[in-house]
């Protein structure tokens, strides 16, 4: 059974700092990985999504990286803002059309 | 364009009773999924639609959970009975069409309270 996991739960941080998210999965046999993002009471926001076959994406600040051998995606933002504040979920596609979600972490990033 | 939309947005409701919660998916999406979110954890899946066919209903707890898809457009998701433990966001995800990209769009969420 696929399991992912993302570190760390929670991370605050001063705004302009780079910083990385991190999320770590059992099976390595997938199909796409997905980053999201969540607003409070909010529903999810795709960010990013790595093929099997790719070894990163980039989207503005943002870039993801997939090792699909270990098991591991990082999230990658650059010169983080206050408005980055929000829960970061990654999730994996394996051999079903479903995701399979980590429990997020959550981000604050202060003025 | 229009994303993928819920209704409602928040359900109070008695334990005991009968809701439905309904989806919206992108126009022109075949593929639909549920998803449930219980406080501090991330979304688990529920069941997933190809066109008006439920093609993976693994996640759905037991017998009170239901859904349909009639058109192939519009799903609902049916709860009988409800109980506490039902409480919950409910997540409604479309993407264009099943393949290894297969990107999927999320809605804004039903955020359902059984009391």
């Amino acid at each position: 059974k696929q399991e992912v996991t993302q570190i760390p739960a929670a991370l605050s941080v001063p705004e302009g700092e780079n910083l990385v998210l991190n999320c770590s999965f059992t099976d390595s046999a997938i199909y796409n990985l997905q980053w999201f993002r969540q607003d409070p009471g909010k529903g999810l926001t795709s960010l990013l999504l790595i093929q099997s076959s790719q070894r990163e994406q980039t989207s503005g600040r943002l870039n993801a990286s997939l090792d699909k051998s270990s098991g591991r995606s990082t999230l990658y933002i650059a010169a983080s803002q206050p408005g980055d504040s929000a829960t970061y979920l990654c999730a994996v596609r394996g051999g079903s059309e479903k995701l399979v979600f980590g429990k997020g972490t959550k981000l604050t990033v202060n003025p | 364009g229009a994303g993928v939309s819920q209704t409602p947005s928040n359900k109070v409701t008695e334990k005991g009773k009968y809701v439905e919660l309904r989806c919206d998916p992108i126009s022109g999406h075949t593929a639909l999924y549920w998803y449930r979110q219980s406080l501090g954890q991330g979304p688990e899946f529920l069941i997933y639609f190809q066109g008006t066919g439920a093609a993976d209903d693994s996640g759905l707890p037991n017998d009170r959970f239901f859904a349909v898809r009639p058109e192939g457009s519009v799903s609902t998701l049916k709860i009988q009975r409800t109980e506490r433990g039902d409480s919950a966001v409910y997540l409604c995800a479309s993407s264009l069409f099943t393949s290894d990209y297969n990107e999927q769009f999320f809605g804004p969420g039903t955020r359902l309270t059984v009391l």
